[in-house]
């Protein structure tokens, strides 16, 4: 069984440039997550969906980030424009579970460098 | 709100002996859970274990078990026979008592010396 992939797994990218990140999860897994991950740290939810509906969006700053999920499968996160300070790893999850009470299946990440 | 700490940022252990990597965590929920997860420089996140606050005994998974005491509110992760694999940043991480949260602490780097 596949895993959850992302693409890209690097993006270098100039300030006020928009980036997008792309996620396919595990098939049949309802619940997709997206996280931040700044270098030392644990990961922080940005966004959580049931299917095609984001259920937990507080945490994504939506001044610049915005994130979809269309058909309730691929998700993408973006942001426009991109600042210094969004470089970090961007992980996506997904889970078969509804909300968190289950296993996370991570993916690799999409490393973002802002310059 | 939930809170996480893992207090030692980075753990040395010689190969296969025993570590334990601490986990204390702050929530008002009379139910959540429990996870860790280990991240190797690949960077995928790897599941490991899961502990229940109202499972009555401590988890275990092959060389991975979770010491949970309740009343201190810790659940520090064991790994026992430590291979050079097993370098990697280890995280442990909560779920609320809805799961619609799932919070990570810091993370703590260990390293297996050979």
């Amino acid at each position: 069984e596949a895993g959850v992939v992302q693409s890209p797994r690097y993006k270098i990218i100039e300030k006020k440039q928009p980036v997008a990140f792309w996620c396919n999860p595990i098939s049949g897994h309802n619940t997709l997550y997206w996280y931040l991950q700044n270098l030392g740290q644990g990961p922080e939810l940005l966004i959580r969906y049931e299917n095609e509906e984001a259920v937990d969006d507080s945490q994504l700053p939506k001044d610049r980030f915005s994130a979809e999920r269309l058909k309730g499968v691929d998700s993408t996160l973006k942001i426009q424009p991109a600042e210094l300070g969004d470089s970090a790893v961007y992980l996506c999850a997904s889970s078969p579970s509804r909300g968190h009470t289950g296993e996370l299946f991570f993916g690799e990440g999409s490393r973002l460098t802002v310059l | 709100a939930q809170k996480i700490t893992q207090t030692q940022p980075g753990m040395f252990v010689q190969e296969k002996e025993a570590v334990t990597l601490d986990c204390t965590y702050d929530t008002s929920d009379p139910s959540y859970g429990l996870f860790w997860y280990k991240q190797p420089s690949s960077g995928e996140m790897i599941f490991l274990i899961y502990q229940g606050s109202y499972d009555q005994q401590n988890a275990t998974e092959g060389r991975y078990s979770l010491n949970f005491q309740k009343a201190r509110k810790s659940a520090n992760l064991v790994i026992s026979a430590s291979q050079l694999g097993d370098s990697a940043m280890y995280f442990c991480a909560m779920v609320d008592n809805a799961g619609n949260m799932l919070t990570f602490g810091g993370g703590t780097r260990l390293m297996v010396k050979p």
